[in-house]
């Protein structure tokens, strides 16, 4: 079983639409977990941590967080052609901050 | 406030040859980590260091090695090149175990021929 488990994609959503970024992972005893975007081209980028089960909202992004079911997911409202990038889940686990290989979003204008 | 940098950013190599790739964090942060990036297999965690300390080293051959120095700057070194160490090499830096997040330098395209 693969630490982060992510749907490689691509999602395809129209401009304007939410789109629902999911991912597992494999740890029970960790405490943090983050979402990073990253563009072709480009090194990831820090966009959402989360630390506690519930929703943490920041602008257009929200993510959420259940730790007894062991996922964590990324809400983008309001889609913009900018967002179309590949989103990395990570989460912490023995000095190492472990990636998922990440889902590519693509948002059509 | 500069960002993490990493230089090289392109490197072409021959096997059998080794390469130092270097990475500067942004001022005040400790901890460094480095990853490996290939199409196929995402970011595969290489080592992180803490205060000069390798805290945690991935499932990478001895091949694969690091080092931090007093000003939390910090090398890794490949030794005897294989055409499949032809990743991006990403350095990131965290103030502390990176339990905020990381924020990482632009990379440095190994191309190994």
């Amino acid at each position: 079983q693969k630490e982060v488990e992510q749907n490689s994609g691509p999602l395809s959503v129209p401009e304007g639409a939410i789109a629902s970024l999911n991912c597992t992972y494999s740890d029970r005893g960790s405490q943090s977990f983050f979402w990073y975007r990253q563009y072709s081209g480009k090194s990831p980028e820090l966009i959402m941590s989360i630390y506690s089960n519930g929703d943490k909202e920041d602008g257009r992004f929200t993510a959420q967080l259940n730790k007894a079911s062991q996922y964590v997911s990324l809400l983008i409202r309001d889609s913009q052609p900018s967002d179309s990038a590949t989103y990395l889940c990570a989460f912490i686990g023995g000095f190492k901050t472990i990636f998922g290989a990440g889902t590519r979003l693509f948002v059509k204008a | 406030k500069a960002g993490v940098t990493q230089t090289p950013r392109y490197l072409i190599k021959t096997r059998g040859q080794q390469v130092t790739l270097s990475c500067s964090p942004i001022s005040g942060h400790r901890s460094v980590s480095w990853y490996q990036q290939t199409p196929g297999q995402g970011l595969q965690f290489l080592f992180e260091y803490f205060s000069e300390t390798q805290r945690n080293k991935g499932n990478f051959p001895g091949r694969f090695s690091g080092r931090q120095f007093s000003n939390s700057r910090s090398e890794m070194n490949v030794s005897t090149l294989e055409l499949g160490d032809s990743a991006l090499y990403l350095c990131a830096s965290a103030p502390g175990g990176g339990e905020y997040g990381y924020t990482f330098g632009s990379g440095t395209r190994l191309t190994v021929v």
